[in-house]
């Protein structure tokens, strides 16, 4: 079965650029999008179709798709910005693919 | 504003049956896919079922394949989930989300209820 891979952890210190992968086989080939999930919280769509960025999701939250891996990348990072950050997979032939989660800690 | 609220989740008995329903509104809910995912306690995200918007085409994961039963009533504005034979490795918070993808297979999410907790225990 289609696995994605991301890193456990990632810390970054306030007002930094946070990078967060997700690999997986021709990654590149199949759309790609982004959650964040606070604690307690449910799943909030931070990008999705490797770029786009939902209305009111801030510009600081960007993506990108090449490869076998995707890219989430926040600028000037905030300690709100402090979750879990999922990324997902999909195209006509995969079913939805969920990577294991990357927990971003602001220090 | 967007809505969508779960109901229906409680505590069962492996081997029981539950029926979770979830209730739309801020948005014409006949012309969306939908789906439900779900997350075991500490764990990630898992996709189990979706649904086109006139119940034409379904898809379920492997692991409820046979089990659960997805189905939408668009006069209603809900979306269910009949899940049967329920197993300990169900335990989850069950989410409904809405799919914008209009791609007749599951394609991303964009509004996600908060979820209610499915506890399968003796």
């Amino acid at each position: 079965s289609y696995e994605l891979t991301q890193t456990p952890s990632v810390s970054v210190s306030p007002g930094q650029t946070a990078s967060i992968t997700c690999s997986g086989d021709k990654l590149g080939d199949d759309y790609a999008c982004w959650y964040q999930q606070r604690p307690g919280q449910s799943p909030v769509l931070l990008i999705y179709q490797d770029t786009k960025r939902p209305s009111g999701i801030p510009e600081r939250f960007s993506g990108s798709n090449s490869g076998n891996t995707a890219t989430l990348t926040i600028s000037g990072t905030q300690a709100m910005d402090e979750a879990d950050y999922y990324c997902q997979a999909w195209d006509r032939s995969t079913p939805v693919v969920f990577g294991g989660g990357t927990r971003l800690t602001v220090i | 504003e967007v809505q969508l609220v779960e109901s229906g989740g409680g505590w069962v008995q492996p081997g029981g049956s539950l029926r979770l329903s979830c209730a739309a509104s801020g948005f014409t809910f006949k012309n969306y896919e939908m789906n439900w995912l779900r997350q075991a306690p500490g764990e990630g995200l898992e996709w189990i079922s979706f649904i086109t918007t006139g119940s034409g085409t379904i898809h379920y994961a492997d692991s409820v394949k046979g089990r659960f039963t997805i189905s939408r009533d668009n006069a209603q504005n809900s979306l269910f989930l009949q899940m049967n034979s329920l197993r300990v490795e169900d335990t989850a918070v069950y989410y409904c989300a809405r799919d914008p993808g209009g791609q007749l297979v599951p394609a991303y999410f964009d509004y996600w209820g908060q979820g209610t907790l499915v506890t399968v225990s003796s």
